[in-house]
């Protein structure tokens, strides 16, 4: 099974932040990776897929980049509503594991 | 616009068994595989099963692989998930989701991403 880590596991951020959230595999997987916005008590919602294609709807200020086994979800410009948990998935291969988590919450 | 509503859910004892239903509309059911993911309390999400569109293939997690079924009723646009054995570590909260590759057209694929996802649906796994 494909491995998954992501880092920071929380962080503090304020209105206006660049945020950076990362997320490593443990095998090449092409650009299979997709990102998810979770808020408490609600289902996932899809940002990013294909590492670093934005879903309809999503806002631009969203944006997913790649590098070997290395992803990346950046928010430019962070929002009230943007204050989740933040997820990483691989879709490579089955199982289609998930990362661990990134909570950002309010500084 | 496309929406799924699981049901089924509830407090099961160890060992017991317990079938749930994601019923969709909205879209044409038939053309997408449909997922399941579970989110225990408190804690990340994890992937469990997957059934192809047409219902010719079908993945699990090892942690269910023996112990769930994945299976689909076109003809009533329900997904389902029976689970049997049912272990104290089965307890979360069980949502269907939609894969994001639209199947109608001959370039079909299994995406793995998931682009519409119900609210979900309790399982409480306690004696």
């Amino acid at each position: 099974d494909i491995q998954m880590t992501q880092s920071p596991s929380s962080l503090s951020a304020s209105v206006g932040d660049r945020v950076t959230i990362t997320c490593r595999t443990s095998q090449t997987i092409s650009n299979s990776l997709n990102w998810y916005q979770q808020k408490p008590g609600k289902a996932p919602k899809l940002l990013i897929y294909a590492s670093s294609t934005l879903q309809t709807g999503v806002p631009s200020r969203f944006s997913g980049s790649a590098s070997g086994t290395d992803f990346a979800l950046t928010i430019n410009s962070l929002q009230p509503e943007d204050f989740a948990t933040y997820y990483c998935q691989q879709s490579y291969s089955t199982p289609f594991t998930f990362g661990p988590g990134t909570k950002v919450d309010i500084k | 616009q496309a929406q799924l509503v699981e049901s089924g859910g509830g407090v099961v004892q160890p060992g017991r068994s317990l079938r749930l239903s994601c019923d969709a509309s909205g879209f044409t059911f038939s053309n997408y595989a449909m997922h399941w993911v579970r989110q225990a309390p408190g804690k990340g999400l994890e992937w469990v099963t997957v059934i192809l569109y047409d219902g010719s293939n079908k993945y699990y997690a090892d942690s269910v692989r023996g112990r769930f079924t994945i299976s689909r009723d076109d003809s009533k646009n329900t997904l389902y998930l029976q689970m049997n054995s049912l272990r104290i570590e089965d307890a979360a909260v069980y949502f269907c989701a939609r894969d994001s590759q639209d199947c109608s057209s001959t370039n079909c694929y299994l995406s793995g991403s998931m682009d519409v996802w119900g609210r979900g649906t309790m399982v409480t796994v306690s004696s």
